[in-house]
């Protein structure tokens, strides 16, 4: 079954320091990437994708994301966190030639002042 | 236009009430998606439209009814709900195939009494 792995309910760190938010995934193929972003009462903001090339993928708000294929991961990176980088957010796929997106359980990211 | 428009915002409605939600966006996506999302948990997949077809059924029962107007339009009319319906819904669009994510409408929170 295909299926993504956010491992972490939840990530604390202090701000202006660096933050990791893990996701693995399983999936036949190379399936495409994403993060969201989910602040409370509100959809989901696109942060980025991959979808070949630089494993290193950057994105909005400073937001980047490294894939790595021999451990079927992409883990959301940023190098400073921001209080107001506190939200929900979800790791993506999407299988070739479908048109769903298969959601990993989502880790709320906390950054304390 | 980048956007999905949602209305309303807000939705409470008696288990004996009629009621649509709306979605609207004019980016030209050929694919949009209904998905129900409970506090904390990842959105789950309801509808897919593909080309104003109803092309995935996740097996939702049949108090959910949705529509495909026009390639802009997506209405879901709901009949009979139970309070455990009571949720957030999300619309979202994408291109079709390919390497695209999807772009997400604010949602509507719905409170079944």
């Amino acid at each position: 079954a295909q299926s993504v792995a956010q491992p972490e309910d939840q990530v604390n760190v202090a701000e202006g320091n660096p933050l990791t938010v893990k996701c693995t995934y399983s999936v036949s193929g190379n399936p495409y990437l994403f993060w969201y972003v989910q602040y409370p009462n509100r959809g989901l903001q696109f942060l980025l994708k991959y979808i070949t090339g630089d494993n290193l993928v950057k994105g909005s708000y400073g937001f980047e994301a490294e894939f790595n294929k021999s451990q079927t991961s992409f883990h959301l990176k940023k190098p400073s966190a921001l209080v107001s980088d506190s939200a929900l957010y979800f790791c993506a796929v999407r299988p070739l030639n479908t048109d769903k997106l298969i959601f990993g359980t989502g880790t709320r990211l906390q950054v304390f002042p | 236009d980048t956007e999905v428009t949602q209305t309303p915002k807000h939705l409470v409605m008696g288990m004996t009430n009629k009621k649509s939600l709306k979605c609207e966006q004019h980016m030209g996506h050929r694919a949009m998606y209904w998905y129900k999302q409970k506090a904390k948990k990842p959105p789950e997949l309801m509808f897919v439209y593909s080309y104003e077809k109803l092309s995935i059924n996740e097996s939702v029962p049949s108090r959910f009814s949705p529509e495909c107007p026009n390639s802009s339009l997506l209405n879901l009319h709901l009949h009979a709900l139970q309070p455990e319906d009571s949720a957030l819904y999300l619309c979202a669009s994408s291109q079709l195939r390919g390497f695209y994510g999807y772009t997400f409408g604010s949602g509507t929170r719905l409170t079944v009494v």
